[in-house]
């Protein structure tokens, strides 16, 4: 069945260092979304990658969605406090009915 | 409201009862997610609405688990003969009609914890 894979599952940084987390689906998606869930708080939207080959950025925040459409990363430069939380990409099905979530990535960043 | 309202917060139950969670979308909001996320996993597909049907139910785990939406807005999901396996928060989530992929607004969830 459908699945979404997504490593690391934990990442320490100190504040200024850069983050990556990466997302691999085992089909091919029509879309991707990506969200941030702050500790004891709800999933929220941060982007969604349509096209293939797509790179959007947010501030120090870099989508990009793979050829293939079949992976997506997230890249954070120069990390602050305020990054922390556990961020999530979910797949999208071309019937637009699932999302599949991927296990998520916890960040964590000293100051 | 402004955002998705999902009662109760917290619900706490002996194995073998029965429990409903109730979900009060966005206004306007005609799809509508059943979401189930243990702790230190992602949010697990439970059941989609469209409208007043269940567009997509293949998420629920079991016939223990029912979800409806009979006016195609509050959603309540109804979990029988709870098990403590059941144990996790509930998150319901709501998206604009038409919006292919559009993004899902969650409420806080309903944690429900099964003794």
């Amino acid at each position: 069945g459908q699945q979404v894979m997504q490593i690391p599952q934990y990442q320490h940084v100190q504040e200024g260092e850069d983050f990556t987390t990466y997302c691999n689906s085992s089909t091919t998606l029509s879309n991707i979304q990506w969200y941030k869930q702050r500790p004891g708080g709800h999933p929220v939207f941060l982007i969604q990658l349509v096209k293939s080959g797509e790179v959007k950025k947010q501030k120090r925040l870099t989508f990009q969605f793979g050829e293939a459409k079949k992976n997506s990363s997230l890249h954070i430069t120069a990390t602050q406090t305020t990054d922390v939380g556990t961020y999530f990409c979910a797949g999208i099905t071309y019937n637009f009915n699932k999302f599949y979530f991927g296990s998520g990535t916890k960040l964590n960043v000293k100051p | 409201g402004a955002g998705v309202s999902q009662t109760p917060s917290n619900k706490v139950t002996e194995k073998g009862k029965y429990v409903e969670l109730r979900c009060d979308p966005i206004s306007g909001h005609t799809a509508l997610y059943w979401y189930r996320q243990s702790l230190g996993q992602g949010p697990e597909f439970l059941i989609y609405f469209q409208g007043t049907g269940a567009a997509d139910d293949s998420g629920l785990p079991n016939d223990r688990f029912f979800a409806v939406r009979p006016e195609g807005s509050v959603s309540t999901l109804k979990i029988q003969r709870t098990e403590r396996g059941d144990s996790a928060v509930y998150l319901c989530a709501s998206s604009l009609q038409g919006t292919r992929g559009g993004e899902l607004f969650f409420g806080e969830g309903s944690r429900l914890t099964v003794l």
